[in-house]
C-alpha cells in the first residue's frame, strides 16, 4: 500500500500525558499537512512541511503541540500535557509541490481520546 | 480570508435520482476548489478539484462539479445516486500558496434504497 499511513490509530491517555503521533506520507510527495478534526466539522489547518521545513503553524497549534519532519520524510505530531479538549481525529495528508494545486492525500487518521 | 460554506447539513436523496450537495466560497484571488468524501472509519478521500479551465470538472465515482464564478459555488452532482454514496462530504479551499486546505461543516448524503 503507497498511501498515507498514520500510527497509532487510536489513542487513550490521561490528562496530563504526552503522546505522540507519526505519519508517513506517500513518498514522492514533499508537502506533508497535519489537520484536527472534531465531531461535526470539517478538519482545520494545524501545521505543513515542506520537506524538513515546518513553513507555517495555525494558531491551534499552542505551544503544548510539536511537530517534526526530520529529513523529509515521516512526520510527528506530539502533544505534551493532554487536556480533554485535545480530544480529536488528527489527520495527516501529502501532497505535491505546489500545495495549493495538487490535492491532498489523506491518511485514516489517529483518534485521541483524553480522559 | 479565505472560507467556505456547506448550507445543509443532511441531504436526502432515493437511489437512482440525481444529487446535489451545494458548497458557495469566498477567496481573494483564484480559487483553488477540492471535494472529499469520508466514510465512516476512514479518511478523506479526493474526489475532484478545479484549479481553472472548464467550469464543468468530473471526478471518481461518477461526481462532477460545477464552479460558477458569479455565483461563488461549487456544487458537488452526480447524476443517479447509489446507496453506497452515502458519506459525508466535505468542500475546500486551499488557502493560499502554502497549500492548506480549508474545509466546510460537511453535508451528511443519505442514499435511501
Amino acid at each position: 500500500d503507497t498511501g498515507v499511513s498514520q500510527d497509532p490509530r487510536h489513542k487513550i491517555t490521561k490528562r496530563g500525558q504526552n503522546v505522540t503521533f507519526r505519519c508517513d506520507p506517500i513518498s514522492e510527495h514533499n508537502r506533508l499537512y497535519w489537520y484536527r478534526q472534531t465531531l461535526g466539522q470539517g478538519p482545520e489547518f494545524l501545521t505543513y512541511f515542506q520537506n524538513e521545513a515546518q513553513l507555517e503553524k495555525s494558531r491551534l497549534l499552542s505551544d503544548r503541540f510539536s511537530a517534526e519532519r526530520p529529513k523529509g520524510s515521516f512526520s510527528t505530531l506530539e502533544i505534551q500535557r493532554t487536556e480533554q479538549g485535545d480530544s480529536a481525529m488528527y489527520l495527516c495528508a501529502s501532497s505535491l509541490d505546489p500545495g495549493h494545486y495538487y490535492e491532498q492525500y489523506f491518511g485514516p487518521g489517529t483518534r485521541l481520546t483524553v480522559t | 480570508a479565505q472560507s467556505v460554506a456547506q448550507p445543509e447539513d443532511q441531504v436526502n436523496v432515493a437511489e437512482g435520482n440525481p444529487l446535489t450537495v451545494k458548497c458557495t466560497y469566498s477567496v481573494s484571488g483564484n480559487p483553488y476548489l477540492f471535494w472529499y468524501v469520508q466514510y465512516p472509519n476512514r479518511g478523506l478521500q479526493f474526489l475532484l478539484k478545479y484549479i481553472t479551465g472548464d467550469n464543468l470538472v468530473k471526478g471518481s465515482y461518477g461526481f462532477e462539479a460545477e464552479f460558477n464564478k458569479s455565483q461563488t459555488s461549487f456544487h458537488l452532482k452526480k447524476p443517479s445516486a447509489l446507496v453506497s454514496d452515502s458519506a459525508l462530504y466535505f468542500c475546500a479551499v486551499s488557502g493560499g500558496s502554502q497549500g492548506n486546505l480549508i474545509f466546510g461543516k460537511g453535508t451528511k448524503l443519505s442514499v435511501k434504497p
